[in-house]
């Protein structure tokens, strides 16, 4: 059963236009969500998050949007640029010391 | 600046042969976990570890064990290497009590011929 999921393994954006990445949870007891992105052969960097408190939190290129009764998150990135290119995950975190649980990760491809 | 360092980026194995993958990070974290990332599926867990000579199963342990005996250190290994863990293996670590967020090592690709 997934938890968290993204719907669209890929996304193709022209630059400078904006990239809107989507996730979905399902679990209700979810306090915490978290954008990681991986270029090809390194390990993921986290790149933003929201609590379940807030709808919205901002940094530079980079928004993220949480929609809590419809159980949804967006990630904004504008302008969209090449070097965003890269597999784009979501995560989400219950209370307490318990892992991530991640969605299966967008490929963003921002074309020059 | 804070780092986890897994010990090989490349490694390729024969079917059968008794894997070991390394991971230490440098930033005291409490939490350690290792990950395997396959294209589709995204990143699934395989196993946890909260303090030194714990472990948890994740949801997909079958094949694999750790090992804890250093804060620092956790070890996957893979007593007898299949094709069908051929993968990119991603160790990562995190402060306990925080928001989870995640540092990631570079990871490994495991070849298994």
């Amino acid at each position: 059963d997934q938890q968290v999921k993204q719907n669209s393994p890929s996304l193709s954006v022209q630059e400078g236009r904006i990239s809107i990445l989507n996730c979905d949870y399902t679990n209700s007891m979810f306090d915490y969500f978290l954008w990681y992105k991986k270029y090809p052969a390194e390990g993921p960097t986290f790149l933003i998050s929201i609590s379940s408190i807030k709808d919205k939190n901002e940094d530079g290129r980079f928004t993220v949007f949480l929609n809590k009764s419809a159980k949804h998150l967006s990630l904004h990135i504008v302008p969209s640029q090449p070097g965003d290119s890269a597999v784009y995950f979501c995560a989400a975190r219950k209370l307490g010391n318990t892992p991530l649980v991640f969605g299966k990760g967008t490929r963003l491809s921002v074309i020059a | 600046d804070v780092k986890v360092t897994q010990s090989s980026r490349y490694l390729v194995k024969r079917t059968g042969e008794k894997v070991f993958l390394e991971c230490v990070q440098d930033m005291d974290h409490e939490n350690m976990f290792w990950y395997r990332q396959d294209p589709g599926l995204g990143l699934r867990l395989i196993y946890f570890s909260y303090d030194v000579k714990m472990k948890e199963k994740g949801d997909i342990p079958e094949g694999y064990s750790v090992s804890r005996e250093k804060k620092e250190r956790f070890s996957l290994i893979l007593e007898s290497a299949s094709t069908n863990q051929t993968s990119m293996y991603l160790c990562a670590s995190s402060v306990s009590g925080s928001t989870g967020e995640l540092f990631f090592g570079e990871g490994s690709r495991l070849t298994v011929l």
